[in-house]
């Protein structure tokens, strides 16, 4: 089956610790995103990436990073520096940057800090 | 983004047809219409798009007024897995940099009812 998986479902964060997401597709898009959602709240864009090796800062980039090394692959790491990281993390990907508006998402990681 | 303008919340019978509104009384000419929904705990799921004719899919139909100020979703057969957050969405045209280029408003919340 095609899709978008990430992992965990569930992960758990103490204080000053880095976390890494994975978020991973077999689309064959070459457009990927990472979103944050609070409660209630609408989604806002953290990274997204038009093309392998590529990336670029969304509207909320402070206290996250990213790496675009395979194609398939968009990992996201919650640094100790982003000081409210307790979120629904969710990923998306679309065919080509052109098409950005339609596209697919993961299941979701839900971030906790302990 | 185009404003939308959604009702905040709606139910439907199950096996009714159910009619989701939106008004973008701002879209200009060649700005598309999106939906997604989202349910609970999940990633959005994209629905269907369209520009100035209607649409249909294999989840559902897409009407859009001929002064394109207006649409409506409509689900055929509402079945309850289909109880989720719909979201009418009008990206703007812009070929800079991302921001939100998927604004995710208030959408409506659609109860499908046993």
């Amino acid at each position: 089956d095609g899709g978008i998986t990430q992992s965990p479902k569930y992960l758990f964060r103490k204080e000053g610790q880095n976390v890494t997401l994975s978020c991973e597709q077999n689309l064959n898009h070459d457009a990927m995103y990472w979103y944050r959602q609070d409660p209630g709240q609408g989604l806002r864009l953290i990274y997204y990436s038009q093309i392998v090796n590529d990336f670029q800062k969304g509207d909320i980039a402070e206290g996250y990073s990213v790496s675009r090394e395979k194609k398939e692959s968009f990992p996201l790491t919650v640094t100790s520096a982003q000081k409210n990281p307790t979120a629904f993390y969710l990923c998306a990907s679309s065919i080509d940057w052109d098409r950005k508006e339609t596209q697919y998402f993961g299941p979701g990681t839900r971030l906790l800090v302990l | 983004d185009a404003k939308t303008t959604q009702p905040p919340s709606m139910d439907c019978a199950e096996g009714r047809a159910a009619n989701l509104p939106c008004n973008h009384s701002t879209i200009s000419g060649n700005e598309y219409v999106y939906w997604y929904r989202q349910i609970h705990s999940q990633g959005p799921q994209y629905i269907i798009h369209g520009l100035k004719n209607n649409e249909t899919n294999e989840m559902a139909s897409l009407i859009i007024t001929e002064d394109r100020k207006s649409s409506t979703l409509i689900l055929p057969h509402a079945t309850l897995r289909d109880t989720a957050v719909y979201y009418c969405i009008v990206p703007e045209k812009s070929h800079q940099a991302a921001g939100n280029k998927l604004t995710f408003g208030g959408g409506t919340r659609v109860l499908v009812k046993p």
